[in-house]
Protein backbone atom coordinates (compact mmCIF):
# COMPACT_ATOMS: atom_id res chain seq x y z
CA UNK A 1 0.00 0.00 0.00
CA UNK A 2 0.90 3.36 -0.84
CA UNK A 3 1.98 5.46 2.30
CA UNK A 4 4.56 8.43 3.25
CA UNK A 5 6.37 8.85 6.58
CA UNK A 6 7.59 12.32 8.28
CA UNK A 7 9.37 10.92 10.83
CA UNK A 8 9.64 14.24 12.99
CA UNK A 9 6.53 15.06 14.01
CA UNK A 10 8.41 18.43 15.56
CA UNK A 11 11.83 20.27 14.41
CA UNK A 12 13.65 23.32 16.31
CA UNK A 13 16.50 24.75 14.60
CA UNK A 14 18.11 28.32 15.02
CA UNK A 15 17.52 31.31 12.94
CA UNK A 16 20.69 30.61 10.15
CA UNK A 17 21.53 26.73 10.79
CA UNK A 18 20.80 24.20 8.14
CA UNK A 19 17.74 22.35 8.17
CA UNK A 20 16.64 18.85 6.77
CA UNK A 21 13.27 17.31 7.02
CA UNK A 22 13.33 13.74 6.00
CA UNK A 23 10.27 11.94 4.15
CA UNK A 24 10.11 8.52 3.12
CA UNK A 25 7.56 6.81 1.15
CA UNK A 26 6.18 3.60 -0.32
CA UNK A 27 4.76 3.41 -3.63
CA UNK A 28 4.53 0.66 -6.25
CA UNK A 29 5.64 2.13 -9.12
CA UNK A 30 7.67 5.63 -9.82
CA UNK A 31 6.05 8.45 -7.57
CA UNK A 32 5.52 12.18 -8.18
CA UNK A 33 6.78 13.23 -5.38
CA UNK A 34 6.17 16.90 -3.85
CA UNK A 35 6.91 19.01 -0.81
CA UNK A 36 4.08 21.69 0.39
CA UNK A 37 4.51 23.90 3.28
CA UNK A 38 1.62 25.27 5.62
CA UNK A 39 1.86 28.45 6.95
CA UNK A 40 -0.27 29.72 10.18
CA UNK A 41 -3.70 29.84 9.34
CA UNK A 42 -2.91 29.03 5.40
CA UNK A 43 -2.88 27.01 2.49
CA UNK A 44 -0.93 24.65 1.45
CA UNK A 45 1.81 26.01 -1.04
CA UNK A 46 3.95 23.86 -3.33
CA UNK A 47 7.92 24.08 -2.75
CA UNK A 48 9.02 21.55 -5.20
CA UNK A 49 8.59 18.52 -7.03
CA UNK A 50 10.18 15.81 -8.58
CA UNK A 51 8.64 14.03 -11.67
CA UNK A 52 11.72 12.79 -13.81
CA UNK A 53 15.03 13.32 -14.03
CA UNK A 54 17.98 15.29 -12.39
CA UNK A 55 17.22 13.87 -8.71
CA UNK A 56 17.91 17.17 -6.93
CA UNK A 57 15.61 19.67 -7.37
CA UNK A 58 15.27 23.21 -6.70
CA UNK A 59 12.02 24.53 -5.26
CA UNK A 60 10.80 28.08 -3.92
CA UNK A 61 12.47 30.04 -1.28
CA UNK A 62 15.84 28.95 -1.05
CA UNK A 63 14.57 25.20 -0.94
CA UNK A 64 15.90 22.20 -2.60
CA UNK A 65 15.24 18.45 -1.83
CA UNK A 66 16.75 14.79 -3.12
CA UNK A 67 15.17 11.79 -4.83
CA UNK A 68 16.86 8.73 -3.33
CA UNK A 69 15.45 5.88 -5.23
CA UNK A 70 17.55 3.33 -3.22
CA UNK A 71 16.42 4.85 -0.31
CA UNK A 72 12.69 5.67 -1.09
CA UNK A 73 13.63 8.82 0.08
CA UNK A 74 13.09 12.53 -0.68
CA UNK A 75 14.04 14.61 2.11
CA UNK A 76 13.66 18.53 1.76
CA UNK A 77 16.58 20.95 2.68
CA UNK A 78 17.77 24.23 3.27
CA UNK A 79 21.30 26.13 3.49
CA UNK A 80 20.06 28.70 5.84
CA UNK A 81 17.10 28.95 7.37
CA UNK A 82 14.95 32.19 8.14
CA UNK A 83 12.54 33.00 10.77
CA UNK A 84 9.52 33.27 8.26
CA UNK A 85 9.83 29.20 7.49
CA UNK A 86 8.49 28.37 10.60
CA UNK A 87 5.66 26.39 9.67
CA UNK A 88 4.27 23.19 8.61
CA UNK A 89 5.74 21.30 6.20
CA UNK A 90 4.48 18.28 4.21
CA UNK A 91 5.72 15.11 1.95
CA UNK A 92 3.54 14.02 -0.56
CA UNK A 93 3.48 10.89 -3.40
CA UNK A 94 1.32 9.24 -6.07
CA UNK A 95 0.00 10.17 -9.41
CA UNK A 96 -3.09 12.04 -10.53
CA UNK A 97 -6.09 11.28 -8.06
CA UNK A 98 -3.75 9.02 -5.86
CA UNK A 99 -2.31 11.00 -3.59
CA UNK A 100 -0.77 10.60 -0.06
CA UNK A 101 -0.05 12.71 2.08
CA UNK A 102 2.55 12.39 5.31
CA UNK A 103 1.42 13.50 8.78
CA UNK A 104 3.72 16.47 8.58
CA UNK A 105 6.58 18.41 9.91
CA UNK A 106 6.24 21.10 12.22
CA UNK A 107 9.62 23.43 12.03
CA UNK A 108 10.22 26.36 14.77
CA UNK A 109 12.66 28.63 14.05
CA UNK A 110 14.86 29.88 17.02
CA UNK A 111 16.31 33.40 17.20
CA UNK B 1 -5.69 35.47 -10.77
CA UNK B 2 -5.43 31.89 -10.82
CA UNK B 3 -7.31 30.48 -7.55
CA UNK B 4 -9.18 27.70 -5.55
CA UNK B 5 -11.43 29.52 -3.44
CA UNK B 6 -13.64 28.09 -0.64
CA UNK B 7 -16.35 29.87 1.66
CA UNK B 8 -17.03 29.90 4.25
CA UNK B 9 -13.53 30.25 5.59
CA UNK B 10 -14.67 29.37 9.27
CA UNK B 11 -18.10 27.83 10.53
CA UNK B 12 -19.34 26.78 14.07
CA UNK B 13 -22.47 24.09 13.60
CA UNK B 14 -24.48 21.54 15.84
CA UNK B 15 -24.69 18.03 15.54
CA UNK B 16 -26.97 17.13 12.53
CA UNK B 17 -27.26 20.35 10.79
CA UNK B 18 -27.47 20.03 7.10
CA UNK B 19 -24.00 22.17 5.80
CA UNK B 20 -22.23 22.85 2.46
CA UNK B 21 -19.00 24.06 1.84
CA UNK B 22 -18.50 25.48 -1.57
CA UNK B 23 -15.52 25.29 -3.74
CA UNK B 24 -14.38 27.02 -7.04
CA UNK B 25 -11.75 27.33 -9.49
CA UNK B 26 -10.60 29.34 -12.16
CA UNK B 27 -8.07 27.34 -13.92
CA UNK B 28 -10.37 25.24 -16.19
CA UNK B 29 -8.58 22.13 -14.26
CA UNK B 30 -10.89 18.85 -14.56
CA UNK B 31 -9.89 17.37 -11.29
CA UNK B 32 -10.62 18.68 -8.03
CA UNK B 33 -10.49 17.01 -4.78
CA UNK B 34 -11.80 17.78 -1.07
CA UNK B 35 -9.18 16.72 1.84
CA UNK B 36 -9.30 16.81 5.66
CA UNK B 37 -6.25 17.56 8.03
CA UNK B 38 -6.59 16.69 11.71
CA UNK B 39 -3.59 16.66 13.35
CA UNK B 40 -1.06 13.71 13.44
CA UNK B 41 -2.86 12.24 9.84
CA UNK B 42 -1.61 14.76 7.63
CA UNK B 43 -4.25 15.21 5.08
CA UNK B 44 -6.75 12.71 3.73
CA UNK B 45 -8.98 12.45 0.83
CA UNK B 46 -12.42 12.23 0.88
CA UNK B 47 -13.77 12.55 -2.47
CA UNK B 48 -12.35 13.31 -5.97
CA UNK B 49 -13.55 14.26 -9.38
CA UNK B 50 -12.11 13.66 -12.59
CA UNK B 51 -14.22 15.80 -14.45
CA UNK B 52 -17.99 16.79 -14.49
CA UNK B 53 -20.51 14.55 -13.15
CA UNK B 54 -17.69 12.06 -12.47
CA UNK B 55 -16.85 11.66 -8.93
CA UNK B 56 -15.41 9.32 -6.85
CA UNK B 57 -14.37 8.15 -3.52
CA UNK B 58 -11.43 8.90 -1.47
CA UNK B 59 -9.87 7.25 2.12
CA UNK B 60 -12.34 8.64 4.25
CA UNK B 61 -15.43 9.42 2.61
CA UNK B 62 -18.33 8.57 5.34
CA UNK B 63 -20.62 11.12 5.85
CA UNK B 64 -19.76 13.26 3.38
CA UNK B 65 -21.28 13.85 -0.29
CA UNK B 66 -20.22 15.97 -2.91
CA UNK B 67 -21.25 17.23 -6.21
CA UNK B 68 -19.83 18.34 -9.63
CA UNK B 69 -22.07 19.57 -12.04
CA UNK B 70 -19.90 22.28 -13.59
CA UNK B 71 -16.23 21.91 -14.65
CA UNK B 72 -15.42 25.20 -12.06
CA UNK B 73 -17.61 24.00 -8.78
CA UNK B 74 -16.98 20.93 -6.50
CA UNK B 75 -19.41 21.41 -3.26
CA UNK B 76 -18.60 19.42 -0.05
CA UNK B 77 -22.10 18.34 1.58
CA UNK B 78 -22.44 17.00 5.35
CA UNK B 79 -26.08 16.02 5.53
CA UNK B 80 -25.94 15.21 9.46
CA UNK B 81 -22.63 16.58 10.88
CA UNK B 82 -21.30 14.60 13.35
CA UNK B 83 -18.32 15.67 16.33
CA UNK B 84 -16.17 13.42 14.82
CA UNK B 85 -16.39 15.88 11.66
CA UNK B 86 -14.31 18.80 13.65
CA UNK B 87 -11.40 19.41 11.17
CA UNK B 88 -9.64 21.53 8.76
CA UNK B 89 -11.19 20.71 5.45
CA UNK B 90 -8.68 21.60 1.99
CA UNK B 91 -10.60 21.73 -1.67
CA UNK B 92 -7.75 21.18 -4.42
CA UNK B 93 -7.77 21.37 -8.07
CA UNK B 94 -5.31 19.89 -10.77
CA UNK B 95 -4.00 19.63 -14.11
CA UNK B 96 -1.73 16.97 -14.68
CA UNK B 97 -0.02 15.86 -11.25
CA UNK B 98 -0.15 19.08 -9.71
CA UNK B 99 -2.68 20.00 -7.39
CA UNK B 100 -3.29 23.68 -6.09
CA UNK B 101 -4.67 24.02 -2.93
CA UNK B 102 -7.89 26.76 -1.67
CA UNK B 103 -7.13 28.43 1.35
CA UNK B 104 -8.94 25.85 3.89
CA UNK B 105 -12.37 25.98 5.76
CA UNK B 106 -12.38 25.16 9.41
CA UNK B 107 -15.17 23.36 10.72
CA UNK B 108 -16.36 22.58 14.18
CA UNK B 109 -19.48 20.30 14.95
CA UNK B 110 -20.64 20.84 18.54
Amino acid sequence: AQSVTQPDIHITVSEGASLELRCNYSYGATPYLFWYVQSPGQGLQLLLKYFSGDTLVQGIKGFEAEFKRSQSSFNLRKPSVHWSDAAEYFCAVGRGNDMRFGAGTRLTVKP
Amino acid sequence: EAQVTQNPRYLITVTGKKLTVTCSQNMNHEYMSWYRQDPGLGLRQIYYSMNVEVTDKGDVPEGYKVSRKEKRNFPLILESPSPNQTSLYFCASSLGNEQYFGPGTRLTVT
